[in-house]
């Protein structure tokens, strides 16, 4: 069973810069797991903000910005501010039409 | 503007059924590739299966495979979940997801909620 790792939480202070990472329980994340991520809040769907392991989606500020980092892919939120803090999610393309989500990382801001 | 909205959550006894579904709303339904995820209280967030524009393509999470069977109606910009043998750990809120190229989903509904309880 493939497992997607992240940092179960992170504290960044206002204007700071964070990097969360999401990688593999076997193997290396690399650009061919087309890497996205995904910001949520209690009680909200997710919200896109990066697709194929740099692009941003519509409307996402540039302080997010995605990367691969040595095996794992990552997203660096640069000048964090207080409504970033929530839920991050990546995504990892496995091949054959599937998907695994990572364990998730809270990120607080303070 | 863009909508998913879920529908038809609510109480199931453990080996019970549920068929939910997603309609979808200012685009071009039948264009795109479609995704139910779900999300477990307090927990996290798992993908369960995907069905193509036109239904050649579906595929399902390990976890549902046998149980869940995914489906489709363009003429009514319409998905659906049918849900089989019921478990505990099917408690989840459902989300409805458009995938785009490059394999990430752009667009989600808010979500409806399926408890297995006794």
């Amino acid at each position: 069973q493939t497992v997607v790792t992240q940092e179960p939480s992170f504290s960044v202070s206002p204007g700071g810069t964070v990097t969360l990472t999401c990688g593999l329980s076997s193997g290396s994340v690399s650009a061919s797991y087309y890497p996205s991520w995904y910001q949520q809040t209690p009680g909200q769907p997710p919200r896109t903000l990066i697709y194929n392991t740099y692009s941003r989606s519509s409307g996402v500020p540039d302080r997010f910005s995605g990367s691969i980092l040595g095996n794992k892919a990552a997203l660096t939120i640069t000048g964090a501010q207080a409504d970033d803090e929530s839920d991050y999610w990546c995504v990892l393309y496995m091949g054959s039409g599937t998907f695994v989500f990572g364990t998730g990382t809270k990120v607080t801001v303070l | 503007e863009e909508q998913l909205v879920e529908s038809g959550g609510g109480l199931v006894k453990p080996g019970g059924s549920l068929r939910i579904s997603c309609a979808a709303s200012g685009f071009s339904f039948s264009f795109f590739t479609m995704n139910w995820v779900r999300q477990t209280p307090g927990k996290g967030l798992e993908w369960v299966s995907s069905i193509s524009s036109s239904n050649d393509h579906i595929y399902y999470a390990d976890s549902v495979k046998g149980r869940f069977t995914i489906s489709r109606d363009n003429a009514k910009n319409s998905l659906f979940l049918q849900m089989n043998s019921l478990r505990a750990e099917d408690t989840a809120v459902y989300y409805c997801a458009r995938r785009l190229t490059y394999w990430y989903f752009d667009l989600w509904g808010r979500g409806t909620l399926v408890t297995v309880s006794s």
